[in-house]
């Protein structure tokens, strides 16, 4: 049972590139979330799914998009990758909203040069 | 914006000792969660505890929670090595679908 998955782990970009970073999970939960953690800031939500299809907008999606095309998968997209992008990005999903605990994966260290 | 706010920010102290950490938020929640980071890991969740819920136990893990006062603390007692992390506090509010995650504690246990 892997949980939450995401990849890549690791990733250095130019200034102007793009790319998707993806989450899987296997615990069949409905709610799925991602965020980003800065030194100093803790972790602030970019987008989140409340279920397959549905995406909404999270506390900073700027220059983000996401995707829910299937149950376990929640894609998220940088179409042109800002230095302001450089962080740590985790992927999170839930059973039932805020009711229930997050599951995390590893997250994914991204920079923007 | 961050809802709830840990304090201290950092906390170090020998193995064996007790470690309480402090949580304050600012509006009405419906539950009020906990979870461990460990250096280069994602968070896991440690206890859950509902607005009509005082306080709450898991193995080593105390957490209490006073609506009145708006605050949680976590207390680990007879703390481990293998304790050292950042914990963070996350408030859920009726009829959202999302948790707020404050700053977080930094706590590192001396041998």
């Amino acid at each position: 049972n892997a949980g939450v998955t995401q990849t890549p782990k690791f990733r250095v970009l130019k200034t102007g590139q793009s790319m998707t970073l993806l989450c899987a999970q296997d615990m069949n939960h409905e709610y799925m979330y991602w965020y980003r953690q800065d030194p100093g800031m803790g972790l602030r939500l970019i987008h989140y799914s409340v279920g397959e299809g549905t995406t909404a907008k999270g506390e900073v999606p700027d220059g983000y998009n996401v995707s829910r095309l299937k149950k376990q998968n929640f894609l998220l997209g940088l179409e042109s990758a800002a230095p302001s992008q450089t962080s740590v990005y985790f992927c999170a999903s839930s059973y039932d909203s805020n009711r229930q605990p997050q599951h995390f994966g590893d997250g994914t260290r991204l920079s923007i040069l | 914006s961050q809802q709830g706010e840990e304090d201290p920010q950092a906390l170090s102290i020998q193995e064996g000792e007790n470690a309480t950490m402090n949580c304050s938020y600012k509006t009405s929640i419906n539950n009020l969660q906990w979870y461990r980071q460990n250096s280069g890991r994602g968070l896991v969740h440690l206890i859950l505890i509902r607005s009509n819920e005082r306080e709450k136990h898991s193995g080593r893990l105390r957490v209490t929670l006073d609506t009145s006062k708006k605050s949680s603390s976590l207390l680990i007692t007879a703390s481990r090595a293998a304790d050292t992390a950042s914990y963070f506090c996350a408030t859920g509010s009726g009829g959202d679908d999302k948790i707020i995650f404050g700053k977080g504690t930094r706590l590192h246990i001396l041998p």
